[in-house]
């Protein structure tokens, strides 16, 4: 299965962008990238997913690099609210195999 | 409205004992999908489920169980078997249709083994 590789943890001040990376070098032409968040004692939610555009939408913006072994969420004004774990995942569309890995905990400063 | 119900939210079990977790979902969606996550971890993958009649082994799946008799229902057994038991345990479902194929995940049941 592709992997995907996050920071355990970042730090952001309210209001100000938030940039939060995942690597997936491994993935192949039909992995799909897709990101989820989890707050405390919630099941995950979805965020925004993306195969080779950049893509935006009211939640956030999903930046792929060219070679697609990497990409970043963009969280274009942090809120208090989006203290999470934002798990970053491939989905093979050949597959109904979802794997998470162990996301990254965001915190945002007041 | 449309969603996924788990019940429980909290489970007390004796060590020894089987448990089934509930799981049922009105969101007409084919894959069910059960995974467990320990405290500051990750998700992992228990068992998923991709049409009724049919399921798969996720990544850990030795000492649970699973049954797709009805699209709307995937119950999960916790056997004697699982050596930890002692998670929180969440439900998900996806449709095939829609461009996202997101997953639509259920609040999730706390299960202790005393």
């Amino acid at each position: 299965d592709a992997k995907t590789t996050q920071p355990n943890s970042m730090e952001s001040n309210e209001e100000e962008p938030v940039h939060l990376p995942c690597n997936h070098s491994t993935i192949s032409g039909t992995d799909y990238i897709h990101w989820y968040r989890q707050l405390p004692s919630q099941g995950p939610e979805y965020v925004i997913h993306g195969l080779t555009s950049n893509v935006n939408n009211r939640m956030a913006s999903l930046a792929i690099a060219e070679d697609r072994k990497s990409s970043t969420l963009i969280l274009h004004r942090a809120t208090l609210r989006d203290a999470a774990v934002y798990y970053c995942i491939l989905r093979d569309t050949r597959d109904d195999k979802i794997i998470f890995g162990k996301g990254t905990r965001l915190h945002i400063l007041p | 409205d449309g969603g996924i119900t788990q019940s429980p939210k909290y489970l007390f079990r004796k060590e020894g004992q089987n448990v089934t977790l509930s799981c049922e979902q009105n969101l007409n969606h084919d894959a069910m999908y059960w995974y467990r996550q320990d405290p500051g971890q990750g998700l992992r993958l228990i068992y998923y489920s991709q049409i009724v009649n049919d399921f798969q082994k996720g990544d850990i799946a030795e000492g649970y169980s699973v049954s797709r008799e009805k699209k709307e229902s995937f119950p999960l057994t916790v056997t004697s078997a699982q050596k930890n038991p002692t998670a929180f345990y969440l439900c998900a479902s996806r449709s095939d249709r829609g461009r996202s194929n997101e997953q639509f995940f259920g609040p999730g049941t706390r299960l202790t083994v005393l």
